[in-house]
């Protein structure tokens, strides 16, 4: 089955920089690739997705890019503030399951 | 317009019992699908339910089982509990057969197996 990795685990950051999540999966058939934020006591939530006909896509401060080649994904959150400390999932999908990976927890600095 | 309600919030069972958690999805939405967040862990997918039949599982036992409803509401049922089914169990809704874009996730259920 899918396997994805997700890098680092954990990342704090000064508020108002930039923060970087890195995930590889290694089925080259996934081709939809989700993030989700998991708030304390709460269910994760969409925040950005791509499918793999699309190099980049841009919402915001959030941004994702994907390298189908080499088989890994990134979210790139700017300007961080302190609301976007959360645990944040990367996900890679084949058929009709999603594989999430472990999950990277951001702290934003005030 | 209320999202994906789960209950109960928090259950404490015993190892050998059995458990029902409820999951109704959000207004629109006719697929459910359940996960199982261990902690410090991403979710993991137990399976998906689509007019009223598993259509797709993951590597679980069957000791998990589900069934859903014709109002698309969802229950999942897990038989001779271990301690290692303790986790937080997620409840995701989306529309139409097999997707897994765009998925509501419900706050969950905590279990906890002792």
């Amino acid at each position: 089955g899918e396997n994805v990795e997700q890098h680092p685990s954990t990342l704090s950051v000064q508020e108002g920089d930039s923060a970087v999540i890195k995930c590889t999966y290694s089925d080259s058939a996934s081709n939809y690739f989700p993030w989700y934020k998991q708030e304390l006591g709460k269910g994760p939530q969409l925040i950005i997705d791509i499918r793999s006909n699309v190099g980049e896509k841009k919402d915001q401060r959030i941004a994702v890019t994907l390298n189908k080649t080499a088989k890994h994904f990134s979210l790139h959150i700017t300007e961080t503030q302190p609301e976007d400390s959360a645990v944040y999932f990367c996900a890679a999908s084949i058929e009709y399951k999603l594989s999430f990976g472990a999950g990277t927890t951001v702290t934003v600095r005030a | 317009d209320a999202g994906v309600t789960q209950s109960p919030t928090h259950l404490i069972k015993t190892r050998g019992q059995q458990v029902t958690l409820r999951c109704s999805p959000k207004s629109g939405h006719d697929t459910v699908s359940w996960y199982q967040q261990a902690l410090g862990q991403g979710p993991q997918f137990i399976f998906q339910y689509y007019e009223e039949e598993e259509r797709q599982r993951g590597n679980f036992p069957d000791r998990f089982s589900g069934h859903q409803f014709p109002n698309y509401s969802s229950e999942l049922n897990v038989n001779a509990l271990l301690l290692g089914d303790s986790a937080l169990y997620l409840c995701a809704s989306s529309l139409g057969l097999g997707t897994n874009e765009k998925l509501f996730f419900g706050s969950g259920t905590q279990l906890s197996v002792l």
